[in-house]
Parts: C-alpha cells; sequence; structure tokens
C-alpha cells in the first residue's frame, strides 16, 4: 500500500524557516518524480516545487523561487522541503505527492494527509 | 502559464442526477488534464488522467471528455458520496503546473 507521510509543520513567525518532510513507502520511490502543493485555507491546491526520480533536477512555482528548496534523499524514501523567508501567504496545507507514472508525468495519484504550516 | 477556468462554481443537485463540470484551458494542453475530488479535510484523490483516463479504484459513473481547451468531467448517477469539490490539473506547459479554481458539487 503506497502511503505518504508529512510532518514538520507548524506556527512560525514571518521570516523563519521550517523543513517538511514527506516519508514515502509501498512503491519504488526511487522511480518516480515527487511534488509538493499547497492549499491557504478555503481556496485551491496551488503547485509548489517538483523533483525529478533521481533528484537532479529541481522546479519552483515564480512565488518561493529563491526561498523554498526541494530535495530528496532516495536511500531513506524521504521528500523534503526547505522554507526559508517565510511569509503570511505561506500559510496552508502542505502536501507531498506522487507522480502517476514514472517519469515526469506530472498528475498525482497519491497524495499525502498534508501538514499545516501557519506563518504569523 | 496556463489558466484553467471551471464552471460553474457551485453545482446544486440531487443524489442520482447526471452531474457535468466544465475545465477550459487558456491555450490548447493536449489531453494532459487531471481531475480531482477533495473532500473536506482530506487530500485530493485522483479521479481521471490524461483527460479520458480512470484512476484505479474510480467508479464506472465518472468519466472525463475532451481534449484542447475544453474538457468535461461528468459524474452519470450522483452517490451521496460524490459530493465534494473537484478540481482540474493541467501538466502540458510547466512549470508552473496549473489548478482550476473548483467546482463544488452540493446537495440540493
Amino acid at each position: 500500500e503506497v502511503q505518504l507521510v508529512e510532518s514538520g509543520g507548524g506556527l512560525v513567525q514571518p521570516g523563519g524557516s521550517l523543513r517538511l518532510s514527506c516519508a514515502a513507502s509501498g512503491f519504488a520511490f526511487s522511480s518516480y518524480a515527487m511534488t509538493w502543493v499547497r492549499q491557504a485555507p478555503g481556496k485551491g491546491p496551488e503547485w509548489v516545487s517538483s523533483i525529478r526520480d533521481s533528484g537532479s533536477n529541481t522546479y519552483n512555482a515564480d512565488s518561493v523561487k529563491g526561498r523554498f528548496t526541494i530535495s530528496r534523499d532516495n536511500s531513506k524514501n524521504t521528500l523534503y522541503l526547505q522554507m526559508n523567508s517565510l511569509r503570511a501567504e505561506d500559510t496552508a496545507v502542505y502536501y507531498c505527492a506522487k507522480s502517476g507514472h514514472t517519469g515526469m508525468d506530472m498528475f498525482f495519484d497519491y497524495w499525502g494527509q498534508g501538514t499545516l504550516v501557519t506563518v504569523s | 502559464e496556463v489558466l484553467l477556468t471551471q464552471s460553474p462554481a457551485t453545482l446544486s443537485l440531487s443524489p442520482g442526477e447526471r452531474a457535468t463540470l466544465s475545465c477550459r484551458a487558456s491555450q490548447s494542453v493536449n489531453s494532459y488534464l487531471a481531475w480531482y475530488q477533495q473532500k473536506p479535510g482530506q487530500a485530493p484523490r485522483l479521479l481521471i488522467y490524461d483527460a479520458s483516463n480512470r484512476a484505479t479504484g474510480v467508479p464506472a459513473r465518472f468519466s472525463g471528455s475532451g481534449s484542447g481547451t475544453d474538457f468535461t468531467l461528468t459524474i452519470s448517477s450522483l452517490e451521496p458520496d460524490d459530493f465534494a469539490v473537484y478540481y482540474c490539473q493541467q501538466r502540458k506547459f510547466w512549470p508552473p503546473l496549473t489548478f482550476g479554481g473548483g467546482t463544488k458539487v452540493e446537495i440540493k
């Protein structure tokens, strides 16, 4: 059974930092691109960052470029999101999501339960 | 950036009725469009990928159609469990990956 379990969210002051983790199990983690998607209260999903299966390429939304860094450790089946210089508008539930196919087919067949980040 | 416009914003229907949800892209995304269902307090759930392919375990009453700029998600006969918010998402032109604003299907 595929499982994605996020952790690391919480309350942080503006300008602060957090590191989110997503522990993956039940599939060949190193074969799939992974993505962080966030959802502000009452809003729709917003793509944040994606990383290739090997970790060799990363992609970021303009809204987080220069502040957030996505990474992965395939030996630990874990995805990360380092968030620096946090702003009030980064307040959201952050989900990690697995790509539906191997390669860079960027639709998401499994999602974690989400972790809440509150910047205040 | 590809803008996805979903309509209507809210759809009020009764169980057993047919639901037709629309997603329009600001430029052609070929068939690279997915649909998700989201219930309160839960993560989105993949329903349809590449416009018309049902994801694993998705009931046959859900179907997707369209290509280019106009897409439709149809729920043939609404079950009580289907009342939720539905989002479309394109993967043709990225970054950025983009989602639509959502359609809420509510009980009439």
